[in-house]
């Protein structure tokens, strides 16, 4: 296991409705990574914190925000939920800025979003 | 748009066969290609990151080579075994890619018995 948890692992939300979905980074790790796995797709990258600031951004609205926290913990805040944001999010911890380039990353098990 | 492209989608490979699948990325301004196996109900699990032109890199029975001139990555697996069934991911990072990944839609290996 790779010490990365999420929460929680399954949640039905309504058209509209606002979810924040939960990451714990393995310890030591001060990068945290957030993506959307649709089905059939691989993961697209919605953006990453460093040291609880947002450092990069896939292609989504601004209805997808996120926080990091000193401990390092993280969320996933999507608001005016569609239909389309079904999907498994994934987040994924690393050690450092370029967590997403040269630095393997850790993922969590993944919460399962259905929205109706 | 960079684009990262996988082939096979799938492949039903017999216990004991040996088997390969490919990952084709951008060959410009190449930085990394990550290898991940993500088995059903768990989380994806790193295999390799791998940087050099001409790079081969070795876990167990999986091995992966690279060749960043022409932009594919290989990945092989010899005497497959019922636990190596998996979708393996590739994604690659770039210089411009603003610290994103991206990820190609897997090979989903299955090995019969």
């Amino acid at each position: 296991e790779t010490g990365v948890t999420q929460s929680p692992t399954h949640l039905i939300k309504t058209r509209g409705q606002q979810v924040t979905l939960r990451c714990s980074s393995q310890s030591g790790h001060n990068t945290v990574s957030w993506y959307q796995q649709a089905l059939g797709q691989g993961p697209q990258f919605i953006f990453q914190y460093y040291r609880e600031e947002e450092n990069g951004r896939g292609n989504f609205p601004p209805r997808f925000s996120g926080l990091q926290f000193p401990n390092y913990s993280s969320e996933l805040n999507v608001n005016a939920l569609e239909l389309d944001d079904s999907a498994l999010y994934l987040c994924a911890s690393s050690l450092s800025e370029v967590g997403g380039g040269g630095e393997t990353q850790y993922f969590g098990p993944g919460t399962r979003l259905l929205v109706l | 748009i960079l684009n990262v492209e996988q082939s096979p989608q799938s492949l039903h490979v017999q216990e004991g066969d040996s088997t390969n699948f490919t990952c084709s990325f951008p060959s410009s301004n190449f930085y990394a290609l990550h290898w991940y196996r993500w088995e059903t109900a768990k989380s994806p699990e790193a295999l390799f990151v791998m940087t050099l032109n001409g790079d081969e890199k070795k876990k167990g029975r999986i091995s992966a080579t690279l060749n960043t001139k022409e932009g594919y990555s290989y990945l092989y697996i010899k005497g497959s075994q019922p636990e190596d069934s998996a979708t393996y991911l590739c994604a690659f990072f770039s210089m411009d890619s603003n610290y994103q990944l991206i990820w190609g839609a897997g090979t989903k290996l299955i090995i019969k018995p």
